[in-house]
């Protein structure tokens, strides 16, 4: 069964630095990997879409990053601002699930002014 | 512009009452979903449609259910609410299984 994991659960960072969000999944099998951005009592947003064929994307000061063999993603983020802060959502669409997502339980990220 | 919508926002409803939580979307999507979050849990998959009069139970599906009569809307109806189906519930859509999923604001459910 497929098991989507991010570390940390929460981290907090000054106005300005630049961050790594990691997400890992315990089978390669995947179709594609989404990351989302979810703000306190809302929905989530889609960021990125990373096809299974493709090595990373970018959008504006975001760049996500897979490795299907080892099972991991990483969200890049440039040059934090308040602004950013967010639980942000791993989530893989597995082979063996008929295609669903299966979520990882987010990082709570803090960029503090 | 092409959206997602669900309704209610909020609700607060009783043990063993019926209960259904509305999801439209104007994108003509194929695909629709219905997540519940919940702490602890993150974001689980209750039940999916392909189409219409196509729908899928999810990994927590118990006590729920679906039907898919136009493109636009899947409907989710708790049978008799229980207490522990207190929750975020998340209606989502995409144009295919391996297109991106866009979700809606949620509707914060609460059974007393």
């Amino acid at each position: 069964k497929q098991e989507v994991t991010q570390i940390p659960a929460a981290l907090s960072v000054p106005e300005g630095e630049n961050l790594v969000l990691n997400c890992s999944f315990t089978d390669s099998a995947i179709y594609n990997l989404q990351w989302f951005r979810q703000d306190p009592g809302k929905g989530l947003t889609s960021l990125l879409l990373i096809q299974s064929s493709q090595r990373e994307q970018t959008s504006g000061r975001l760049n996500a990053s897979l490795d299907k063999s080892s099972g991991r993603s990483t969200l890049y983020i440039a040059a934090s601002q308040p602004g950013d802060s967010a639980t942000y959502l791993c989530a893989v669409k597995d082979g063996g699930s008929q295609g669903n997502l299966i979520f990882g339980k987010g990082t709570k990220l803090s960029v503090k002014p | 512009d092409a959206e997602i919508t669900q309704s209610p926002r909020h609700k607060i409803t009783e043990t063993g009452r019926q209960v259904t939580l509305a999801c439209h979307q104007t994108w003509n999507h194929n695909n629709m979903f219905w997540y519940r979050q919940d702490l602890g849990h993150g974001l689980r998959l209750i039940h999916y449609s392909y189409g219409v009069q196509d729908t899928n139970k999810g990994e927590v599906s118990d006590g729920y259910s679906v039907s898919r009569s136009n493109t636009e809307d899947l409907p989710l109806t708790l049978e008799s609410a229980a207490s522990s189906q207190t929750s975020v519930y998340f209606c989502a859509s995409s144009e295919s299984r391996f297109h991106e999923q866009y979700f809606g604001p949620g509707t914060r459910l609460t059974v007393t």
